[in-house]
């Protein structure tokens, strides 16, 4: 059974960091791009960031080019986010998602999702 | 950035009625587009992918269609389960720019 397990999610201050992290089980995590999409309180959803199944291709929204980092850690089925510089607008509920194709080169639409990890920014 | 606009906002229908939802692209995205489902407290599920496919384990009362702009989700005869949120997704845009509509409503008449 394919799990995504996401943690990490505080409240933080305007301006402050965090990293969110997401345990993978359940499938070859390393023959899949994974993705994080989030979604604020009573909002659509919006895809934050990708990457490739190796971890040699990333991809941002422009909403968080320049302040988030997607990494992955094959070896022990992990992915992760690092959020930098974060404001008001970075409030939401942050999912982790598996790619439904294997071993693609244009990944893009998501088939298991975890429960979500909340961040909120306020001071 | 696609802009994906869906419609209705809201669907107010009966168990067993027939429900038909739009998006439209504000460009075409072939047939790049997914159609996903979120009930309140869960992570959305994938229903359909690349217009008409239907993702694992997904009941046949779910079929998807169009391309370039204009798709459809219809569902072919409501049960309790699927009051939800809809919403579709384009993968068109490379580098992706991949991008959600605002979501239709379907909800018990």
């Amino acid at each position: 059974e394919v799990q995504l397990v996401e943690s990490g999610g505080v409240v933080v201050q305007p301006g402050g960091s965090l990293r969110l992290s997401c345990a993978a089980s359940g499938f070859s995590f390393d023959e899949y791009a994974m993705h994080w999409v989030r979604q604020a309180p009573g909002k659509s959803l919006e895809w934050v960031s990708l990457i490739s199944h190796e971890g040699d291709s990333t991809h941002y929204a422009d909403s968080v080019k320049g302040r988030f980092t997607i990494s992955r850690d094959n070896s022990k089925n992990f992915l992760y986010l690092q959020m930098n510089s974060l404001t008001s607008e970075d409030t939401a509920l942050y999912y982790c998602a598996k790619d439904v194709r294997h071993y693609t080169s244009s990944p893009g639409n998501f088939d298991y999702w975890g429960q979500g990890t909340l961040v909120t920014v306020s001071s | 950035e696609i802009v994906l606009t869906q419609s209705p906002a809201t669907l107010s229908l009966s168990p067993g009625e027939r429900a038909t939802l739009s998006c439209r692209a504000s460009q075409s995205v072939a047939i790049f587009l997914a159609w996903y489902q979120q009930k309140p407290g869960q992570a959305p599920r994938l229903l359909i992918y690349d217009a008409s496919t239907r993702a694992t384990g997904i009941p046949a009362r779910f079929s998807g269609s169009g391309s370039g702009t204009d798709f459809t989700l219809t569902i072919s005869s409501l049960e309790p389960e699927d009051f939800a949120i809809y919403y579709c997704q384009q993968r068109s845009d490379w580098p992706p720019g991949l991008t959600f509509g605002g979501g239709t409503r379907v909800e018990i008449k």
